[in-house]
């Protein structure tokens, strides 16, 4: 079936450093979504993307939908330990009769001071 | 506005036993989901509903009834609760406009069936 395959399952850095994680689909997205959860709460939107090739930054946050609309990524920079949570994205596929998005399991994200 | 809320936050139950989970918005949207979170697995669609009277099965509906007899609530049921069932429960609501809008969702119910 249609996957949205979501990698690391987990990383832990230290503040400051960089964070990247990856997001990849088997089959073409119309867009793709980007939800944060941090411990103990309930996921959060925090955007969306559409357009091939499409890059918007929230502050230290960089997210990426890639040219064939088949993977994104989220970039933080500098981390800091309000970034801790973890952080899930949503695809919507073209060939999706349904009508729910397809989540990722998610990457959790540890800073430690 | 309170937005997704539900009830109860957290329940135990012994095995066999019934309950249902209410989701409520306040938000006028058309449709409601619910999903469980498990530990490495992220969030597995249950149960959704493109609006009042309609519902559909997601990825894993079985052992789970749902009901949505008005816009505003959608109910989850576990008719005989089972150990697999114990998990954290979320409800989330969207607009309706596509499957693409942005989800709301609720502060979660957490389940343990012993």
């Amino acid at each position: 079936g249609q996957q949205v395959m979501q990698i690391p399952q987990y990383q832990h850095v230290q503040e400051g450093e960089d964070f990247t994680t990856y997001c990849n689909s088997s089959t073409t997205l119309s867009n793709i979504q980007w939800y944060k959860q941090r411990p103990g709460g309930h996921p959060v939107f925090l955007i969306q993307l559409v357009k091939s090739g499409e890059v918007k930054k929230q502050k230290r946050l960089t997210f990426q939908f890639g040219e064939a609309k088949k993977n994104s990524s989220l970039h933080i920079t500098a981390t800091q330990t309000t970034d801790v949570g973890t952080y899930f994205c949503a695809g919507d596929p073209l060939s999706n009769s349904g009508y729910a998005l397809n989540f990722g399991k998610g990457t959790s994200l540890l800073v430690t001071p | 506005n309170a937005g997704v809320t539900q009830t109860p936050k957290f329940r135990v139950l012994k095995t066999g036993q019934s309950m249902t989970l209410l989701c409520a918005q306040d938000m006028n949207h058309e449709y409601m989901y619910w999903y469980r979170q498990d530990p490495g697995m992220g969030l597995r669609l249950i149960h959704y509903s493109v609006g009042e009277g309609t519902t559909a099965k997601g990825e894993v509906p079985d052992g789970y009834n749902v009901s949505r007899l008005k816009k505003q609530n959608f109910l989850l049921g576990l008719e005989s609760a089972a150990p697999s069932q114990t998990s954290v429960y979320f409800c989330a609501s969207s607009w309706g406009l596509s499957r693409a809008d942005t989800q709301y969702f609720g502060p979660g119910t957490r389940l343990t069936v012993l």
